[in-house]
């Protein structure tokens, strides 16, 4: 069965403090591992779109990676305007157009 | 661009009652989603559409219809609500769906009580 893993579920940060939250995957083929942000009561916000095993992108403070069977993102330097909900979803091979989401990891950063 | 809207933001309805939830997109996309997110849950697709006049179930149809008769605009209606159908409601869309992994943008959501 195709699933999708986020670790931890909250991360407490204090400014400054760089970490990574993890994104493991089980799936037969991957088309597309993707990374979004939801701050509360709004839609998720897409961030990055990885394709295949050792692929990188950067955006401001994050960057996202991936191997056959786990994504990173890492946050540098987080300040408090990063907290939020990350997600990760998968896109797998044969699933038609089915995204498969994870619960989520949720982050806060403090001054 | 708007993008993808959605109305109404907030509803509260009584166990039995019907309604239809709006989506709109302005962005010419051909693929078009309804997902619904459980607190503590990862977001679950209830039906999709990849055009005009076709839709097809997700994961969670039960107790949902849509109907597709524009690219741009994609409802979801809800039939004798149910408390279980209690949920925050996202509408995504994508411009298409296959070959790649192409990415989906999401609508403002609908947060939904049923009581």
């Amino acid at each position: 069965e195709d699933q999708v893993t986020q670790s931890p579920e909250a991360l407490r940060l204090q400014e400054g403090e760089s970490s990574s939250l993890n994104c493991s995957y089980t799936v037969s083929g991957l088309r597309g591992l993707f990374w979004y942000r939801q701050d509360p009561g709004k839609g998720p916000e897409f961030l990055f779109t990885l394709y295949s095993a050792g692929e990188e992108k950067e955006k401001e403070r994050l960057k996202a990676t991936l191997t056959k069977k786990e994504s990173f993102l890492h946050i540098t330097a987080p300040k408090p305007e990063d907290s939020a909900t990350y997600l990760c979803a998968v896109h797998p091979l044969g699933a038609g157009t089915a995204l498969i989401f994870g619960k989520g990891t949720t982050l806060s950063v403090s001054s | 661009n708007a993008g993808v809207t959605q109305t109404p933001k907030f509803r509260i309805l009584k166990i039995g009652q019907s309604m239809t939830l709006q989506c709109a997109q302005d962005m010419n996309h051909n693929y078009m989603y309804w997902y619904r997110q459980d607190p503590g849950m990862g977001l679950k697709l209830i039906y999709y559409s990849v055009g005009a006049g076709i839709t097809d179930k997700g994961e969670v149809p039960n107790g949902y219809n849509v109907s597709r008769s524009t690219t741009e605009d994609f409802p979801l209606r809800l039939e004798l609500a149910a408390p279980s159908q209690t949920s925050v409601y996202f509408c995504a869309s994508s411009l298409y769906g296959s070959g790649g992994g192409d990415t989906q943008y999401f609508g403002p959501g609908t947060r939904l009580t049923v009581l």
